[in-house]
């Protein structure tokens, strides 16, 4: 079974400091990563994916990924309160069921403090 | 802009009744989803499509069917709801062979 973790958080950093969000996934083959920002009562929205190894900057974003460690990260720089949201890390691979298919962390909560 | 739609915010159905869950995308999309989210369970799978007339299961399809007749709507049916269905249903969509999913606003069913 293919596991996504999160740190479910609460992350409380304060305005115009950087904001460091964490995921690590269990699926040595997995392909393709992404993150979600989903607010109070609203749906995901895409705001970064990293196929590749390495830093990928979009923005204040930037997603970093560690494939031989397992590991994906998301870096929010001058954090702004309008950032306060969960984080969901989702990770695309094999499901093992003869599909592809992403898997989602359950999410980490950010508030950045005014 | 990609945009997904779905029939319901909020639903409020009986145990037992049969549910339909409607979800439309106009950017052509091959691909399309039903996620149900839960506090503390987080985003789980339900079933996904990759054309018309075409259903995979996901991680959790017990209680659920689906449907997709038309390229751009694909419906969740829960035949007999029962109160452990009581969830927010996401529906997603992406192109083929992209791995980027666009998500509906959600429906917020609960099932007394």
């Amino acid at each position: 079974q293919k596991e996504v973790e999160q740190n479910s958080g609460p992350l409380s950093v304060p305005e115009g400091a950087i904001a460091s969000l964490n995921c690590t996934y269990s699926d040595r083959g997995s392909q393709s990563f992404f993150w979600y920002r989903q607010y109070s009562g609203k749906s995901p929205e895409l705001i970064m994916f990293i196929y590749s190894n390495g830093d990928k900057e979009d923005g204040r974003f930037t997603a970093q990924l560690n494939k031989a460690s397992q590991y994906v990260s998301l870096l929010i720089r001058d954090s702004q309160p309008s950032d306060s949201a969960t984080y969901l890390c989702a990770v695309y691979g094999y499901s093992g069921a003869g599909s592809y298919q992403l898997t989602f962390g359950k999410g980490t909560k950010l508030s950045v403090i005014p | 802009d990609v945009k997904v739609t779905q029939s319901s915010r909020y639903l409020v159905k009986r145990t037992g009744e049969k549910v339909f869950l409607e979800c439309v995308q106009d950017m052509d999309h091959e691909n399309m989803f039903w996620y149900r989210q839960d506090p503390g369970l987080g985003l789980r799978l339900i079933y996904f499509s990759y054309d018309v007339k075409m259903k995979e299961k996901g991680d959790i399809p017990e209680g659920y069917s689906v449907s997709r007749e038309k390229k751009e709507r694909f419906s969740l049916i829960l035949e007999s709801a029962s109160t452990n269905q009581t969830s927010m249903y996401l529906c997603a969509s992406s192109l083929a062979g992209n791995y980027e999913q666009y998500f509906g606003p959600g429906t917020r069913l609960t099932v007394t």
